[in-house]
């Protein structure tokens, strides 16, 4: 069966600090990839996704970028945060073909100060 | 045209009765529309899914219902429970890409 890694599960990061966050799928091949941030009480915001190795789009022009160095790995980094990335980082994976759902990471906290 | 408007934006239920969560695209590409649940400090997960060539899709107490010529689908939860208490996000998804509603924060009394 797949399943789906995301850690750290909770991060406090001081500000101008550098960020990775990491996702790996187990058990399938060639999967679609995903980040998305959530604000308190808000929306599920689309930030990254990926068809590939090495091939990311980008949704949301910020100061954070996105890596998939693996076919199953999928990183999410910031050179310095802001306090305005503070949020909900969620991973997900969808399988390789059209009109699939997506399963979701157990999400990262990531508070700036 | 890749909206996905979701109503109402929070609802309060009492044990036993109907949750009625709806949702309008506009896309009528989108191929598969799928509904999540998210439970405070999780990720959203996949609660019941349905294709536009189908009306009605039930799964215990869970049932899409899929109007394809007004381009709605509705969640609808019968006999709620205090543990569906939760964020619900309904989605419609197009070329491997889902596009979702903006949540609807579900609260049962006991």
């Amino acid at each position: 069966s797949q399943t789906i890694h995301q850690w750290p599960a909770t991060l406090v990061q001081p500000v101008g600090s550098p960020l990775s966050l990491e996702c790996t799928v187990e058990g399938t091949s060639n999967p679609n990839l995903y980040w998305y941030r959530q604000a308190a009480g808000r929306g599920l915001q689309l930030l990254f996704y990926s068809v590939g190795i090495g091939q990311i789009s980008s949704e949301v022009p910020q100061n954070l970028s996105a890596s998939r160095p693996q076919d199953r790995q999928f990183i999410l980094s910031s050179k310095k945060l802001l306090l305005s990335d503070s949020g909900f980082y969620l991973c997900a994976w969808s399988p390789p073909t059209q009109g699939s759902g997506y399963t979701f990471g157990s999400g990262t906290r990531l508070t700036v100060v | 045209q890749q909206q996905v408007k979701q109503s109402p934006q929070s609802l309060i239920v009492q044990k036993g009765g109907i949750s009625i969560i709806n949702c309008a695209y506009e896309n009528t590409a989108f191929d598969y529309f799928p509904w999540y649940q998210q439970f405070p400090g999780k990720g959203p997960a996949l609660l019941i899914a349905i294709r536009p060539d189908v009306s009605e899709k039930k799964e215990g107490r869970f049932t899409i219902s899929f109007n394809k010529s007004a381009k709605q689908f509705s969640l609808h939860i019968m006999d709620s429970q205090p543990g569906d208490s939760a964020t619900y996000f309904c989605a419609a998804s197009l070329a491997r890409q889902l596009t979702f509603g903006s949540g609807t924060q579900l609260t049962v009394l006991p």
